[in-house]
């Protein structure tokens, strides 16, 4: 199977615009999370979606958003970029039943906010 | 308020040695964890897990112990080899059914050969 992908890799944007995030889970996991990862705060969760509902939401502002498709694949949308929103986002993927299953990492999309 | 907490930022240990990655928690309502394994530049590897309902659970060189009493889990490494450098996370679930995690910082480990 192929693993959890994530584009783009990179990405370089200026305070105050926007960006999108996607992310393509492992065939046949219905869930996806998303983390942000930052020296300081290490990883931490933004949220969850299973069957294009949002079930779980980490502690950060409404800037963040995402959404989920039929076809299981996540989009994350950061609005009205900060200097402090740099860091690596991390998808996840996982069968999505229980909440004790193991979750996928994608490799990350690394943003810069200038 | 950090549900995880790993209080080791880094730790070194010799080639051969045991390495032993130390977790606390302060939720109760835990009851499954995991380890992941990060390489720099890569997403986080799904290493090895326990349910609360086992205080021991063994895959190779990976051994994980979960303490409930004292809301402590660990990882034993044994024995370490120079691959298994990287920044090691513990995570619980972070609950209402969901699959969101809840990581510690992450334990940089270095083996020095």
């Amino acid at each position: 199977k192929a693993g959890v992908t994530q584009t783009p890799r990179y990405l370089i944007k200026t305070r105050g615009q926007q960006v999108t995030l996607s992310c393509s889970p492992i065939s046949g996991h219905r869930s996806v999370s998303w983390y942000q990862q930052t020296p300081g705060q290490g990883l931490q969760f933004l949220f969850e979606y299973f069957s294009e509902t949002q079930r779980n939401k980490g502690n950060f502002p409404g800037r963040f958003s995402g959404r989920q498709f039929s076809n299981s694949r996540s989009e994350m949308n950061v609005s009205t970029l900060e200097l402090g929103d740099s860091a690596l986002y991390l998808c996840a993927s996982s069968s999505g039943g229980s909440g004790e299953e193991t979750q996928y990492f994608g490799p990350g999309t690394r943003l810069l906010v200038l | 308020d950090q549900q995880v907490k790993q209080n080791s930022p880094s730790l070194s240990v010799q080639e051969g040695r045991i390495s032993i990655l130390n977790c606390d928690y302060t939720n109760s309502m835990f009851d499954y964890f995991l380890w992941y394994k990060k390489y720099p530049a890569e997403g986080p590897t799904f290493l090895i897990s326990i349910s609360s309902i086992k205080d021991k659970n063994e895959d190779g060189r990976f051994t994980v112990f979960l303490n409930k009493s004292a809301k402590h889990l660990s990882l034993h490494i044994v024995p370490s080899q120079p691959g298994d450098s990287a920044v090691y996370f513990c995570a619980a679930p972070s609950g209402g059914g969901a699959d969101g995690l809840t990581f510690g910082k992450g334990t940089h480990l270095i083996i020095q050969p």
